[in-house]
This record gives C-alpha cells, sequence and structure tokens, in this order.
C-alpha cells in the first residue's frame, strides 16, 4: 500500500529552527517532495530528493532516507512568513503524485 | 513566465447543478493534472493528462465527473450533477514533462455545493 505520515500541528517562535518530519511507504518511488501552502493559496515547491542526503536551499533543507522511507524539512531562522501548511508528497513510478495531509507551522513572535 | 491559471476561482452551486472548472497549463507543458483538496487535506489527484491523452484517472469519480484536454493545451473538469461532498478546492497543475522535477500548481477554484 502507500501512506504518508506527518505531524497536524508545529508550534516555533520567530528566529528558532524547526524539523518536520515524514514517512513514507510506497510501491516504486521516485522522489520526495516538500511544498509549502498558505491559508486559501496554492501549494508552491519547496524542495526536491530522490537520491539519500540532505538538499540545502537557503533557509531550507531538506533530507531523504530511502531505506527508512523518511524525510525531513528543516527550516532556519523562522519568520512570521513561515506561518503555512508543509505537505510531503512522494512521486510513484507511475509519475503520479501521493501527498501527505500537510504540517501546519505557526510560527510566533 | 505566466503561470497555470484556472477559473473560476470561487463557485457557489446548489446540489444536483452541474458546474465546470476551466485550467490553462504553463505554455510548453506537456502533463496537466487535476487535483481535489479537501480542508485540511492534501491535494488528491483525479486525473493526469499526457499531452491530449488521460494516462491516469483511477481516482476519478466518472458517474459524475468528466474531464477533456482536447488540443493538449487546456483542460475542463465538469461535475454533473454537484453533490454536497464535492465541495472542495479544485486544483490544476502542470509540468513540462511526467519525469519534471516538479509540477506548478493553479490558483484553484473553490466550489461550495449547498
Amino acid at each position: 500500500g502507500q501512506n504518508i505520515d506527518q505531524p497536524t500541528e508545529m508550534t516555533a517562535t520567530e528566529g528558532a529552527i524547526v524539523q518536520i518530519n515524514c514517512t513514507y511507504q510506497t510501491s516504486g518511488f521516485n522522489g520526495l517532495f516538500w511544498y509549502q501552502q498558505h491559508a486559501g493559496e496554492a501549494p508552491t515547491f519547496l524542495s526536491y530528493n530522490v537520491l539519500d542526503g540532505l538538499e540545502e536551499k537557503g533557509r531550507f533543507s531538506s533530507f531523504l532516507s530511502r531505506s527508512k522511507g523518511y524525510s525531513y524539512l528543516l527550516l532556519k531562522e523562522l519568520q512570521m512568513k513561515d506561518s503555512a501548511s508543509y505537505l510531503c508528497a512522494v512521486k510513484q513510478r507511475t509519475y503520479k503524485y501521493i501527498f501527505g495531509t500537510g504540517t501546519r507551522l505557526k510560527v510566533l513572535a | 513566465e505566466a503561470g497555470v491559471v484556472q477559473s473560476p476561482r470561487y463557485k457557489i452551486i446548489e446540489k444536483k447543478q452541474p458546474v465546470a472548472f476551466w485550467c490553462n497549463p504553463i505554455s510548453g507543458h506537456n502533463t496537466l493534472y487535476w487535483y481535489r483538496q479537501n480542508l485540511g487535506q492534501g491535494p488528491e489527484l483525479l486525473i493526469r493528462y499526457e499531452n491530449e491523452e488521460a494516462v491516469d484517472d483511477s481516482q476519478l469519480p466518472k458517474d459524475r465527473f468528466s474531464a477533456e484536454r482536447l488540443k493538449g493545451v487546456d483542460s475542463t473538469l465538469k461535475i454533473q450533477p454537484a453533490e454536497l461532498g464535492d465541495s472542495a478546492v479544485y486544483l490544476c497543475a502542470s509540468s513540462r514533462s511526467r519525469e519534471a522535477d516538479t509540477q506548478y500548481f493553479g490558483p484553484g477554484t473553490r466550489l461550495t455545493v449547498l
């Protein structure tokens, strides 16, 4: 079967670091994606991992371990505008994307 | 480069009425996706097109939903008749190809069925 798990909600303080975890089970893994979605808006692409390891992009980094079916998104120097939902999505070999339910992040002043 | 365009942005209808959503993908993007997103959930794929061919419509409720992408560019998703449970945001996304590193989403159509 296929399943993606991520925490429903997280809270962090402005300027801090937060790690959002995602575990997945899927047949035919072909990449893992992180998207940011502000309330009432469309998801926007943040990062893509297809090989094990860390991908860094400014304040955002994403890590993948294929053997463990595990990824995390790391957000550094949190800003108020980072308050949003973060969606973990797996791309299968059939080119289908499976999305998690999203993690709602609240950044407090 | 213009993004994915969708219309309308909002639609309110009564149950049993028909409704249609339109999507124009990013120019040159061959792959087009329609998703449904319920409140507090992630997007769920309804149908994926490669050019004008529907290559994955396994999640599309075919008794009431239909879609087309006649010339391999813009696409229409239709519901007839709508049910209360169809209230959701309908997102269109496109990518250059199915192998592309990401897909780009449109702003979505928020459908409310009364």
